[in-house]
């Protein structure tokens, strides 16, 4: 039980495209997802977190405009890179908690971007 | 906000020795401490948490220890594997902001 599946596992795009992941827990309601971000051989930086019905909490530094996120149901949130540069290409990973950040929280595997 | 401190980052050990990892935090108010293990290109996996109301967790050959008063947290490894080899990272959930903060990880290999 308690599985998060992402999607796509990969994307190349051009620059200023934008681009939409996917994040959904399969056998479980998340009311808490969470949107990380991972740089090579670095740790997990918490970009946002998100509650089903409401709107996300962003990290300091984080563009709300450039990073949106939709929880629109207890399985699903989306993070759309929008305008994607170079410097945006990343490891992006969701996570799901059936209730908050105080609870276990069930990763995805991952979407590397690669910007062109 | 809280800050979270881990080391070492790199950890070589062999074959059937111990392992330890060692995180300290900042916000005496962290209550709930996991601690995920990556392997490369894969998704982090929960292998053990423990809460502030416990000092010591223990699930087969992995453990977790809790200092409160000190604010460490440590995880220990016995008779290693190499498929224990993974970059390791220990959290701390600060109550304030309602999020997990993340130690920068420490890289495990077990040689054997």
């Amino acid at each position: 039980g308690a599985v998060v599946s992402q999607h796509p596992s990969w994307v190349i795009c051009k620059s200023g495209t934008s681009v939409k992941i996917e994040c959904r827990s399969l056998d479980f309601q998340a009311t808490t997802m969470f949107w990380y971000r991972q740089f090579p051989k670095q740790s997990l930086m918490l970009m946002a977190t998100s509650n089903e019905g409401s709107k996300a909490t962003y990290e300091q530094g984080v563009e709300k405009d450039k990073f949106l996120i939709n929880h629109a149901s207890l399985t699903l949130s989306t993070l759309t890179v929008t305008s994607a540069h170079p410097e945006d290409s990343s490891f992006y990973i969701c996570s799901a908690s059936k209730a908050g950040a105080w609870e276990t929280q069930y990763f995805g595997p991952g979407t590397r971007l690669l910007v062109l | 906000g809280e800050n979270v401190e881990q080391h070492p980052s790199t950890l070589s050990v062999q074959e059937g020795d111990s392992a330890v990892i060692k995180c300290t935090y900042s916000d005496s108010a962290s209550n709930y401490f996991p601690w995920y293990k990556q392997e490369l290109g894969k998704r982090p996996q929960l292998i053990i948490d423990i809460r502030s109301n416990v000092g010591e967790k223990k699930d087969q050959r992995i453990a977790v220890t809790l200092n409160k008063t000190a604010k460490h947290f440590s995880l220990h490894i016995t008779e290693t594997q190499p498929e224990d080899s993974a970059v390791y990272f220990c959290a701390a959930y600060q109550g304030g902001s309602e999020k997990l903060v993340f130690g920068k990880g420490t890289k495990l290999t077990v040689n054997p």
